[in-house]
């Protein structure tokens, strides 16, 4: 029960905005949005988190929904090294963290 | 500041064998997470260490086991090996407390992972 709904793959041109759905309607109230992405063969990586608002960070942005129904993370200037998988994830309780199949982003130069 | 970091990277193990795996929290946190994460698939909650015991456990049989120490550190085993339990087992970390949702600023941190091929 991931509660999370991503496309399977996404594809995006080396140096353009990489902008990455998530579908998360059930979410509750009080549950933050979290992104991660595992680049092959390595641990899930932190990129960003928010509960309401827009957030911005070093690595990327994050724009909630109003309805706090979706959100859509941002990479601004996509590089080949952003090529993973991405990861939403609305449900974390005791450390449990529930992932979905998440979205495979393939940089192409 | 060192981040979670875990051992061995990669080993090979026999079906009916026994193996551990080893884990250092980021520095600062307290609560140590494993997780099984099989090719292809997204990563699968094990069970959570806090003072050295488990608080919570996922979906998964009583031949995995764990281990936490006084200094935060912590392992996780697998006895009588099968072949499905071939996978990525991540570590991971955080300042979370048994019981709490989590919230800002306690984000968990995970390490590489350890790959076990079972033959």
């Amino acid at each position: 029960d991931a509660k999370t709904t991503q496309p399977p793959s996404m594809d995006c041109a080396e140096g353009r905005a990489a902008n990455l759905p998530c579908n998360h309607s059930t979410i509750s109230g009080n549950e933050y949005v979290y992104w991660y992405r595992q680049i092959h063969s390595q641990g899930p990586q932190y990129i960003i988190h928010g509960l309401k608002n827009n957030e911005t960070n070093e690595m990327a942005s994050l724009i909630i929904t109003e309805d706090r129904k979706s959100s859509t993370l941002i990479l601004p200037h996509a590089t080949l090294r952003d090529t993973a998988v991405y990861y939403c994830i609305v449900r974390v309780y005791n450390n449990d963290m529930r992932f979905g199949a998440g979205t495979r982003l393939t940089v192409k130069p | 500041d060192a981040g979670v970091t875990q051992s061995p990277t990669h080993l090979i193990k026999t079906r009916g064998q026994q193996v551990t795996l080893r884990c250092s929290p980021k520095s600062g946190h307290d609560t140590v997470s494993w997780y099984q994460q099989a090719l292809g698939q997204g990563p699968q909650f094990i069970f959570q260490y806090y003072e050295e015991e488990e608080r919570q456990r996922g979906n998964f049989p009583d031949r995995f086991s764990g281990h936490q120490y006084p200094n935060y550190s912590s392992e996780l085993n697998v006895n009588a090996l099968l072949l499905g339990d071939s996978a990525l087992y991540l570590c991971a970390s955080s300042k979370l407390r048994p019981g709490q949702t989590l919230r800002s600023g306690n984000t968990i941190y995970f390490g590489e992972g350890s790959w076990l091929t079972v033959v």
